[in-house]
């Protein structure tokens, strides 16, 4: 079956430390999209990537990387910078060039702090 | 600015139908859409809306107004898996990307 695959669902980080959130899609989408979930407040978008090899930085990329090497992953890096990263990160994907394509989404991945 | 408001909360009963309203304040518009979210999960998608009016989609249906900048979802013979969050998102038409609502934890009682 097609679909998101996020891993891994439960994540800590120790301070001063890097860590990377997978995502990865079979539904050959072009556009890809990371958001950070917190309780009582919308979706924020973190990055989002239209195409392979080239992404975009949405309202929250502060302390956060990306990288888009493969149509299928889009794997997102939560660095030492970032300096409240406890969330729940959603990945989705949204196949291109038609306006009432809805995003698809991945399980998620929670995020805490050791 | 950019703003989407929803009620936080809002319960219901079993076998009752359910409005939840989202309005909306962006500065280009380019389809809203509305996702059930099941706590702890992911969001999944419900109904889009473009032009006005209201689209039925078995016991849920979406309202839009664009003019008013409001739409509605409604959900009728509510279950009990239907207690869950509801997000409006609305697509900037200057980015393309999705401007979502904190969501409405709706409570179902029996």
């Amino acid at each position: 079956d097609g679909g998101i695959t996020q891993s891994p669902k439960y994540l800590f980080r120790k301070e001063g430390q890097n860590v990377t959130l997978s995502c990865e899609q079979n539904l050959n989408h072009d556009a890809m999209y990371w958001y950070r979930q917190d309780p009582g407040q919308g979706l924020r978008l973190i990055y989002y990537s239209q195409i392979v090899n080239d992404f975009q930085k949405g309202d929250i990329a502060e302390g956060y990387s990306v990288s888009r090497e493969k149509k299928e992953s889009f794997p997102l890096t939560v660095t030492s910078a970032q300096k409240n990263p406890t969330a729940f990160y959603l990945c989705a994907s949204r196949k291109q060039g038609y306006s009432n394509q809805p995003q698809h989404f991945g399980d998620g991945t929670r995020l805490s702090i050791l | 600015g950019q703003n989407i408001d929803q009620p936080t909360e809002m319960t219901a009963t079993e076998g009752a139908i359910v409005q939840i309203n989202c309005t909306y304040q962006t500065s280009g518009f380019n389809g809203l859409f509305w996702y059930q979210q099941h706590a702890g999960e992911a969001p999944t998608f419900l109904s889009y809306n473009v032009l006005d009016g209201l689209e039925e989609k078995g016991r849920f249906s979406s309202f839009l107004s664009r003019s008013k900048g409001y739409s509605y979802l409604l959900l009728k013979e509510l279950q009990m898996k239907d207690s869950a969050s509801y997000l409006c998102a609305v697509r900037d038409d200057s980015n393309y990307q999705l401007i979502w609502g904190a969501g409405t934890k709706l409570i179902i009682k029996p």
